[in-house]
């Protein structure tokens, strides 16, 4: 019974180049959360989707950052053109609905 | 924006020791989690409290969702090792309806626990 699936763990990636980051929700989920952690900060929201829905982006850049959560396979956070301030920790989150949403162990986005 | 403000920012205890550490905000909340953070992994749940006044223990944890719905507070009894990580309040921001989605998290406690 795994639990929501971040992968990879690690992503250095350079300026100026595309980082994509995936999500596999838990079994039975299909709804999945993105945040993003800057270092010793909080969680801060970003964006909430639903099987081929964004549900609401209010947290999410308005340039360069964009999500996806296709009928088939998993959820998608992509960053074009990474710049350094993108270096960050981003997790996903899944549950059924207005339930307990379980986080993955997170992306770590490190640019150089 | 609703910012939760949470003290202490780090603490350094000895196992077996008791540990409290508090949340508070300048706006209302109508739920309040606990979670904790282990080095290199995602937050995991600890306690969801929902109604003010609410004592809710999980082990040898134990929250509080305070009267005037601004603040909370954690306690943890006698400390172990496996306790050491970084432990985040949160709660869900007014614009989510109500729904635990759409979270606001304060900065954490730095909770080290000395063997």
């Amino acid at each position: 019974n795994a639990g929501v699936m971040q992968n990879p763990r690690h992503l250095v990636r350079r300026r100026g180049q595309e980082a994509r980051l995936r999500c596999s929700p838990m079994k039975g989920h299909s709804h999945v959360y993105w945040y993003r952690q800057l270092p010793e900060e909080g969680l801060k929201f970003m964006v909430y989707l639903q099987k081929e829905n964004i549900i609401d982006e209010s947290g999410m850049p308005k340039e360069r950052f964009s999500a996806e959560f296709p009928k088939e396979g998993p959820s998608i956070l992509r960053i074009q053109q990474v710049v350094r301030g993108d270096s960050a920790a981003y997790f996903c989150a899944s549950n059924r609905g207005n339930t307990e949403a379980f986080f993955g162990q997170g992306t770590r986005l490190t640019v150089v | 924006g609703q910012q939760l403000n949470q003290s202490p920012q780090s603490m350094f205890i000895q196992e077996g020791e008791d540990v409290s550490m508090n949340c508070t905000s300048s706006s209302i909340f109508n739920t309040w989690l606990w979670y904790k953070q282990d080095p290199g992994e995602g937050p995991v749940l600890l306690i969801a409290l929902y109604k003010a006044g609410e004592l809710t223990s999980n082990g040898r944890l134990t929250a509080q969702f305070g009267i005037t719905r601004k603040d909370s507070f954690l306690n943890i009894s006698a400390s172990i090792p496996s306790d050491v990580g970084i432990y985040f309040c949160a709660g869900p921001q007014p614009d989510s309806g109500g729904s635990n989605y759409k979270l606001t998290f304060g900065k954490g406690t730095l909770l080290t626990v000395n063997p």
